[in-house]
């Protein structure tokens, strides 16, 4: 099983809102990211995961906040976000950390009104 | 500082080469990757060079040279199902293990 799960797939929430994206894995990775992605850009960086243990964090506004409840599950907690915040959000995993080959899940399309 | 160059677009015909270019300046570096991306649709590892040379998969082939800060990914016998989003990506360790992704090169594949 190489799949990299994400729900929800879309979410619309107000600025007021509190909500969670959730991703999953089942094979056995250690690794795992948060990333952002804005309609033709690339991928950008928000946490990484290694070991269940917050290894990066690149400078995200707090009204993100991730969890890693254990080694299979990723979570990431949103509150008061902004319009800008809009995006697709993407979780990654991947089995060490010198190699490059990060699964990505289907992405969840955040839309804040 | 550290940047990544890629070209934004490229357009081939269908059964032709594609040399997609990278050139990258950044510190702590480990490694070049390269994800295709379709629209709507998630990135996918295509390759990873932490050495020196060429890597062969398939229609893909991914170069690197880190004397010259500088790779590139061929594509072969294009297909129009190859027309999605390129990136290149640099796998850096500073202060923990991360990639940094460039801009993206859209490729058109042309019948």
């Amino acid at each position: 099983d190489t799949e990299v799960t994400q729900t929800p797939k879309h979410l619309v929430m107000g600025m007021t809102n509190k909500k969670s994206l959730k991703c999953e894995q089942h094979m056995g990775h250690r690794a795992m990211y948060w990333y952002k992605q804005k309609a033709k850009k690339p991928p950008e960086l928000m946490f990484v995961y290694s070991y269940e243990k917050l290894s990066i964090n690149e400078s995200v506004p707090s009204r993100f906040s991730p969890e890693c409840p254990n080694s299979s599950l990723l979570n990431l907690h949103l509150h008061a976000l902004q319009p800008e915040d809009s995006a697709l959000y993407l979780c990654a995993s991947m089995a060490g950390q010198t190699t490059d080959t990060q699964y990505f899940g289907p992405g969840t399309r955040l839309t804040v009104l | 500082g550290q940047s990544l160059e890629q070209p934004s677009e490229v357009t081939a015909v269908e059964g032709a080469i594609v040399q997609i270019n990278c050139t990258y300046q950044t510190s702590g570096f480990y490694g070049l990757s390269w994800y295709q991306q379709h629209d709507g649709g998630a990135p996918t590892f295509l390759s990873y060079n932490a050495l020196d040379g060429l890597e062969e998969t398939g229609r893909f082939s991914s170069f690197l040279s880190r004397s010259d800060s500088y790779g590139y990914l061929l594509l072969q016998e294009l297909q129009m199902k190859d027309s999605a989003s390129y990136f290149c990506a640099v796998r850096v360790n500073r202060g923990g293990f991360k990639t940094i992704f460039g801009a993206g090169t859209r490729l058109f594949v042309k019948a």
